[in-house]
């Protein structure tokens, strides 16, 4: 069965900080990968989704950045966090064309 | 332009009554919609599904319906349980896309 990791569950980093969290899943190949992140009441807002190695497409110009290394590796980065980065970070994998998408357990990032 | 839109974004129902839950969007070449569930700092999970060459689909307690003329679809839960209370999110889709757009979510508690 496919599951799928993503860590740390929670951070708290300081502003101007960098940032990695990496997302991995298990039992699939070539899945589509996802970065979503929830701010605070807010609906879930599409960051960054990947169809396939080194391809990243990015949903909202902002601070961050995706890469994905791996088949099934996901990472998110920053090289300076600002405080609106806070928020609940959720990785997600699906496969193939409006495949449903699964959700990993999220982190908590908190900027200080 | 909020393209998937959860006007309600919180609901009570007692326990033991029906919950419906609404969900309205502009596009009219969305064809798969996705019903989930999200507890607290938990990622969200996949509830039910809809293509739209059906209007009703049923899985146990939960049952989706969409109506393609007036782009709106609803989830019903029936018998509402306490441990439904969570966030619930839409999202659509149209054909040959890798993504999803997600409602801003409504907040259902369910009162013993």
């Amino acid at each position: 069965s496919q599951t799928i990791h993503q860590w740390p569950a929670t951070l708290v980093q300081p502003v101007g900080s960098p940032l990695s969290l990496e997302c991995t899943v298990e039992g699939t190949s070539n899945p589509n990968l996802y970065w979503y992140r929830q701010a605070a009441g807010r609906g879930l807002q599409l960051l960054f989704y990947s169809v396939g190695i080194g391809q990243i497409s990015s949903e909202v110009p902002q601070n961050l950045s995706a890469s994905r290394p791996q088949d099934r590796q996901f990472i998110l980065s920053s090289k300076k966090l600002l405080l609106s980065d806070s928020g609940f970070y959720l990785c997600a994998w699906s496969v193939g064309i409006e495949g449903v998408e699964y959700f990993g357990p999220g982190t908590r990032l908190t900027v200080l | 332009d909020q393209q998937v839109k959860q006007n309600s974004p919180s609901l009570s129902v007692q326990e033991g009554r029906i919950s419906i839950l609404n969900c309205d969007y502009t596009n009219s070449m969305f064809d798969y919609f996705l019903w989930y569930k999200k507890y607290p700092a938990e990622g969200p999970t996949f509830l039910i599904s809809i293509s739209s060459i059906k209007d009703k689909n049923e899985d146990g307690r939960f049952t989706v319906f969409l109506n393609k003329s007036a782009k709106h679809l609803s989830l019903h839960i029936v018998p509402s349980q306490p441990g439904d209370s969570a966030v619930y999110f839409c999202a659509a889709s149209y054909s040959g896309t890798y993504k999803y757009i997600f409602g801003t979510g409504t907040r259902l508690k369910v009162l013993a």
